[in-house]
């Protein structure tokens, strides 16, 4: 068990405002993965980190910051949140060991409702 | 410009029987195909991957083919049971992308009884 903790795991927020989501790790992994799970589309990557205080933009990363200021704690803000950000947020690690075949271990996910 | 695709959303089948899981792709240069399976209210989880390299990879049940000239590969599992009954995801990645995984939309498995 690769001892991911997402929080919170459901919320409710209102339009225009700003929402933080945490991932929580415990073995000090170096990468970390914020995706998006939206019915027709799968899992789109937000943005991800290579380290503490590297990070960059996946494919949907429009409306969505993230910071990572300990190797633990890779967190995502939405600043003004939106309806079209009402979605099921994953965060997910690199397990990294040998050759890199792109397992992630995801964490159980945080649904979002924006209303 | 969907990379991975999964044309069928969901997909019923006997306990016992194959089901086979289908998944194309467009990118070349994808080096490494993984299959995930999600329950509901739950992560994904890690099933089996396969490298570009190859063309058969074999766990247990599940077994992945891959047709590099089809740009193709499928998800085998036999025998059905009804806790396969699950969300299946395709992904894939470059040798260049590290562990950033580009996904199909997923097929909804249902395994009845």
């Amino acid at each position: 068990d690769a001892g991911i903790t997402q929080s919170p795991r459901h919320k409710v927020t209102e339009t225009g405002t700003p929402v933080t989501l945490r991932c929580h790790q415990t073995e000090n992994h170096r990468y970390m993965y914020w995706y998006r799970q939206d019915p027709g589309h799968g899992l789109r990557l937000i943005h991800y980190s290579y380290g503490v205080k590297d990070t960059d933009k996946g494919e949907v990363s429009d409306g969505y910051s993230v910071s990572r200021s300990k190797t633990e704690d890779f967190l995502l803000t939405l600043e003004s949140a939106t309806s079209s950000q009402t979605s099921v947020y994953f965060c997910a690690i690199s397990l990294g060991t040998g050759e890199n075949t792109g397992e992630l271990f995801f964490g159980e996910g945080s649904r979002l409702t924006v209303l | 410009d969907q990379q991975v695709k999964q044309n069928s959303p969901s997909l019923s089948v006997q306990e016992g029987r194959i089901s086979i899981l289908n998944c194309d792709y467009t990118n070349s240069m994808f080096d490494y195909f993984l299959w995930y399976k999600k329950y509901p209210a739950e992560g994904p989880t890690f099933l089996i991957s396969i490298s570009s390299i190859k063309d058969k990879n074999e766990d247990g049940r599940f077994t992945v083919f891959l047709n590099k000239s089809a740009k193709h590969l499928s998800l085998h599992i036999v025998p059905s049971q009804p806790g396969d009954s699950a969300v299946y995801f395709c992904a894939a990645k470059t040798g260049t992308s590290g562990s950033r995984l580009t996904f199909g939309e997923g097929t909804q498995l249902t395994v009845n009884p």
